[in-house]
Parts: C-alpha cells; sequence; structure tokens
C-alpha cells in the first residue's frame, strides 16, 4: 500500500494567514492526490481532487499544488469556518489511502 | 442534489457480524461509471477506505480485511451494504459511505455521508 504523510499534525494560526499542509506519498501518485476536510461534528467535504482542481463550491482561497511525491494544500487567507481537520489521500494505487490528517486550530 | 446516509448495528459484542446500510438519493448505481465506498474511521483516527461497489456490480476490498468483508447493492431501492464479519474492539469506528466520482485520470469521493458510529464492546 502507499503511504501517505501529512504535516505538520497540527498547525496553529490566526485568522487572516496563510498556510500549507503538506502530503508525501511513499512513491509516485502521478497527481492522484485528493484532500478533504472534517469538521468536528464529523462532516467530510471534499476540496481539491487531482492535485490542483477545486471541487464545486469550495472558496478560492483553496489551492493545491505538486507532482510525484509531494503535494500542498494552501489556504491564503483564514476564514473561521477553515479550522478544521484535513486529510490528504492518494487514488492511483489500489487500495486509496489517506494521510494521517493535520489539524487545523485557532492561535 | 446527491446525499447519502448510513445506517447499521449500533453496538454489538465482539465476534458478531456488522451490517451497515448506505442509502442514497440523487443517483442510481445502476449508471454507468458510479461507484460507492465505505470508509471509517476510528475515534480521534484517521480514515481507511473499506471497500467499493460499482454500478457493473465490480467489487473492491481492502486485502487487510479482505476476508471479513461483503459489499453488496439494490439499485432499485438505492441502497449499499456492508458486512463485517468476526467484529472486535478494533472495528469500532464511525463508518461513512461515499460517492466516487470520475473524470479522466481523477478519481475521488465527491460525496460523503454523515457517518454511523459503531461500537463493539463486550
Amino acid at each position: 500500500d502507499i503511504q501517505m504523510t501529512q504535516s505538520p499534525s497540527s498547525l496553529p494560526a490566526s485568522l487572516g494567514e496563510r498556510v500549507t499542509i503538506s502530503c508525501r506519498a511513499s512513491q509516485g501518485i502521478s497527481n492522484n492526490l485528493n484532500w478533504y476536510q472534517q469538521k468536528p461534528d464529523g462532516t467530510i467535504k471534499p476540496l481539491i481532487y487531482y492535485t490542483s482542481n477545486l471541487q464545486s463550491g469550495v472558496p478560492s482561497r483553496f489551492s493545491g499544488s505538486g507532482s510525484g511525491t509531494d503535494y500542498s494544500l494552501t489556504i491564503s487567507s483564514l476564514e473561521p469556518e477553515d479550522f478544521a481537520m484535513y486529510y490528504c489521500q492518494q487514488d492511483a494505487s489500489f487500495p486509496p489511502t489517506f494521510g494521517g490528517g493535520t489539524k487545523l486550530e485557532l492561535k | 442534489q446527491v446525499t447519502l446516509k448510513e445506517s447499521g448495528t449500533g453496538i454489538l459484542q465482539p465476534s458478531q457480524a456488522l451490517s451497515l446500510t448506505c442509502s442514497f438519493s440523487g443517483f442510481s448505481l445502476s449508471t454507468t461509471g458510479i461507484c460507492v465506498s465505505w470508509i471509517r474511521q476510528p475515534s480521534g483516527k484517521g480514515l481507511e477506505w473499506l471497500a467499493d461497489i460499482c454500478w457493473d456490480d465490480g467489487k473492491g476490498y481492502n486485502p487487510s480485511l479482505k476476508n471479513r468483508l461483503s459489499i453488496s447493492k439494490d439499485t432499485s431501492n438505492n441502497q449499499a451494504f456492508l458486512k463485517i464479519t468476526s467484529v472486535d474492539t478494533a472495528d469500532t469506528a464511525t463508518y461513512y459511505c461515499a460517492r466516487r466520482a470520475r473524470r479522466y485520470n481523477a478519481n475521488w469521493f465527491a460525496y460523503w455521508g454523515q457517518g454511523t458510529l459503531v461500537t463493539v464492546s463486550s
């Protein structure tokens, strides 16, 4: 299985700040990398698919980039509703696997 | 509008079988290209993909649990099911169903249910 490693596991940040979350795959995944947001009530929302494509309805302050084994999610200016857990997920190789998550919390 | 909702045995004892149902609307599992997945999350931990079932009755299972999983569907009633045999406390988790999306080379879980909590305890 492809292992997905996210960093940091916890990210304290302030409103309006620009933040970046990293995700590294144990082998190349050819851009087949997706990002999800999970709120404290458990609701999971897709944000970005295939490295950099914004899911319909997701604000443009979210962006994704990367290639090969290294990928990142950037939020350009944090809003109150962005404080949540974030997970990356690869779908290049069976079985699909997720990163361990990054908790974005208010500083 | 696509919606999914999970239901299942809330509490069960070790060695019992867990049965989960995903009831959905806004799409049909008989439509070409459509797949529904099960994903779980132990409390305070990460996400683990369990299984997929697709429009053509194709199925995929996580190799780490394959011998214990069985996925099926009822197209007429817009439902997908997951059965896990011989549960133990490690199966305690919130279980989600999700609908996959495919676009060119991209595959992702585009729609998610709210999740259902399953507790295994003696």
